[in-house]
């Protein structure tokens, strides 16, 4: 029963556009929401994250927009940059001790 | 200078078999985890300690037993191993939820890649 959810497996973009990822949950008690960017052969890196009491977190390129009554959170990277290709994982937690993933989307920036 | 590291980082194994993966952090953290990431990608908890106590068994079966001797190490042994438990098994760390500090990250380590065959 996975709780959250990211529909899209795979998004190809053209460097210096805006990627866009989503990401649903099920789980009414989530209250901390992040992104992970993964490498591959590498763990998983933290990239932002977002409190349910916010509805938007900025870090340089990178947003997070939460919309808690549709249970919706977007990444928007902009602009897009080779080394942005990777996969990326939406996380949310509830203020216990785990974190649950959703299933990842590969993103491709293409020159 | 690795903050969380695995080994081994591949593994391969008839099925039967045990073997074990261990894990370190050097970042004072004192909750640990296991997570299995699976053919399908999927990246799911199997075990957290605090302190060297169990806070969280995700209906795992038995041969899979994790030790952690303190709270810099957690270790993951894997009994009578079968060919569904070939994956990708990620240790991650972070202070426990209610530490200030917390920014409710997880640091993770590298993966091990465990082969069944």
């Amino acid at each position: 029963d996975q709780q959250v959810k990211q529909n899209s497996p795979s998004l190809s973009v053209q460097e210096g556009r805006i990627s866009i990822l989503n990401c649903d949950y099920t789980n009414s008690m989530f209250d901390y929401f992040l992104w992970y960017k993964k490498y591959p052969a590498e763990g998983p890196t933290f990239l932002i994250s977002i409190s349910s009491i916010k509805d938007k977190n900025e870090d340089g390129r990178f947003t997070v927009f939460l919309n808690k009554s549709a249970k919706h959170l977007s990444l928007h990277i902009v602009p897009s940059q080779p080394g942005d290709s990777a996969v990326y994982f939406c996380a949310a937690s509830s203020g216990d001790y785990k974190l649950s993933f959703g299933a990842g989307t590969t993103v491709t920036v293409r020159a | 200078d690795t903050a969380v590291s695995q080994t081994p980082k591949y593994l391969v194994t008839q099925m039967g078999n045990d073997k074990s993966i261990k894990c370190e952090q050097n970042l004072g953290h004192d909750t640990m985890y296991w997570y299995k990431q699976d053919s399908k990608k999927f990246l799911k908890i199997m075990f957290s300690y605090n302190n060297k106590e169990l806070i969280i068994n995700e209906t795992v079966p038995n041969r899979f037993s994790p030790k952690s001797p303190d709270k810099a190490h957690l270790n993951l042994h894997i009994n009578s191993l079968e060919l569904g438990d070939s994956a990708v098994y990620f240790c991650a760390s972070r202070l426990i939820w209610g530490n200030p500090a917390n920014t409710g990250e997880l640091f993770f380590g590298e993966g091990s890649r465990l082969t069944v065959l």
